[in-house]
This record gives structure tokens, sequence and C-alpha cells, in this order.
């Protein structure tokens, strides 16, 4: 079975472009998650879908984030614009029902912003 | 509000026993652990839930104490391959999950031969 599929796998770009970042869940899933990770501040949860409807995105850190979920299949994470403190490995994690049940995680995108 | 995890590193030798701590200011639903290795994503380990229940990893064990609001990761007989950062995540929502978790900073374990 596939797992979490994220891309690309790594990014670098140039402040003030828009970078998009692609997660295809499990299928059967209903619950997507994306998560950014930094030395500072850890794993954060930025934004949580449940059956394709944003249920949480108070961890959206500013108005240049934006995620969509178009279908059960597939979402982004869109920024627009980027800048340097963006940089960080963000990840992708899907769930499938109960929220006692694991999370899991893609492979990461590994985002640079020079 | 954020988690936290005691020790923030530690290195043991194999064979050796850790405890890694994780506590909450707010009434916890569940307590999620999870391992990472460097470069890698988390993978998950157990699920300790409101009441008792715990599902996961059949070498690892933990605990939680709902009055405490706290709960610790029992590694025991430790092997080169449980080297990694341990992330507990908490699900906040009391009488009910919210269903996301929020991620305490990590507790980096080095495992040497």
């Amino acid at each position: 079975d596939a797992g979490v599929i994220q891309s690309p796998r790594h990014e670098v770009t140039e402040m003030g472009q828009e970078v998009t970042l692609r997660c295809k869940p499990i299928s059967g899933h209903n619950s997507l998650f994306w998560y950014r990770q930094t030395m500072m501040r850890g794993l954060e949860l930025l934004i949580y879908f449940n059956n394709n409807v944003p249920i949480d995105d108070s961890g959206m850190p500013e108005d240049r984030f934006s995620a969509k979920m178009p279908n059960a299949s597939f979402s982004t994470l869109k920024i627009q614009p980027s800048e340097p403190r963006d940089s960080a490995v963000y990840f992708c994690a899907s769930r499938l029902g109960r929220p006692d049940n694991e999370q899991f995680f893609g492979p990461g995108t590994r985002l640079t912003v020079l | 509000q954020q988690p936290v995890q005691s020790p923030q590193a530690v290195i043991l030798r194999e064979g050796e026993d850790a405890v890694i701590n994780c506590s909450s200011s707010k009434a916890l639903y569940s307590v999620h652990w999870y391992r990472q290795k460097h470069g890698e994503a988390p993978v998950f380990l157990m699920i300790l839930l409101k009441g008792g229940e715990q599902k996961g990893h059949d070498k690892i064990s933990a605990s939680f104490n709902e009055k405490k609001q706290q709960s610790s990761l029992y590694l025991t007989a430790s092997q080169l391959s449980y080297s990694g950062t341990y992330f507990c995540g908490t699900d906040y929502h009391y009488g009910g999950s919210q269903g996301n978790l929020i991620f305490g900073k990590g507790t980096k374990l080095s495992v040497k031969p």
C-alpha cells in the first residue's frame, strides 16, 4: 500500500515567490493534517481537515499561508509570498476514522527560502 | 498549549532503560507517542486514552495519569534501533476529542553500543 505522498520532496525558492506543497493522503483516510517542523518550534499543527472540510486552521501563521482540500485524495498548502522564516520541513499526515487512531505521516517537504 | 517533555535528551548504553515524560497544564483526552529518526517522518508508537485504554507498540510501554495530566513512555532493555526523537502529542478536549494533536518539543534518545 502506498503511504502518504508529498511533493516536492525538496524546494528551494527565493523570497517573494509563491510555493505550493502537495499531499496525497492514504486512500480511504478521512482526516488530513499539515504540520511544520523547525528546530526552534518543533512540530506545529498548521491546519486540520475532516472529510475535506477545514476544521481548525488556528495554527496557520498568517494570511500568506493557505490550504485547500478539493477532494478526498489531494490537498495543497500554499505560501504567497514566501519569506526566509518559512524555511522548514512541512509534513502532511492522514488518519482513518476516530480521533484516537494513529496518524500516518508523509516523508515531508524540505523548504528553503533564500 | 504545548505539552512539556522531559528530559530534552538522554544517552543510553544498549540494554539500559529510559523514561520519557510528557506533562500538560490542561485536562487531556488522550496522549499519542511518536518516534522520528533523523531525516525521516514521525512514526506512530502508541495512544493512551482517558479511561485506561492503550493501543500500539508491543515492546514499548507507557502510562497515562489523568489526574496529574501527564504520560510517561518506558523504554526497557534499549536497542540501537530505539535511537531517535520521541514526541508526545496531546489531544485536549476533556470529555471528547478535538481530533487534532499538539506536539511537545521532543526528547532526543541516543543508544550507544
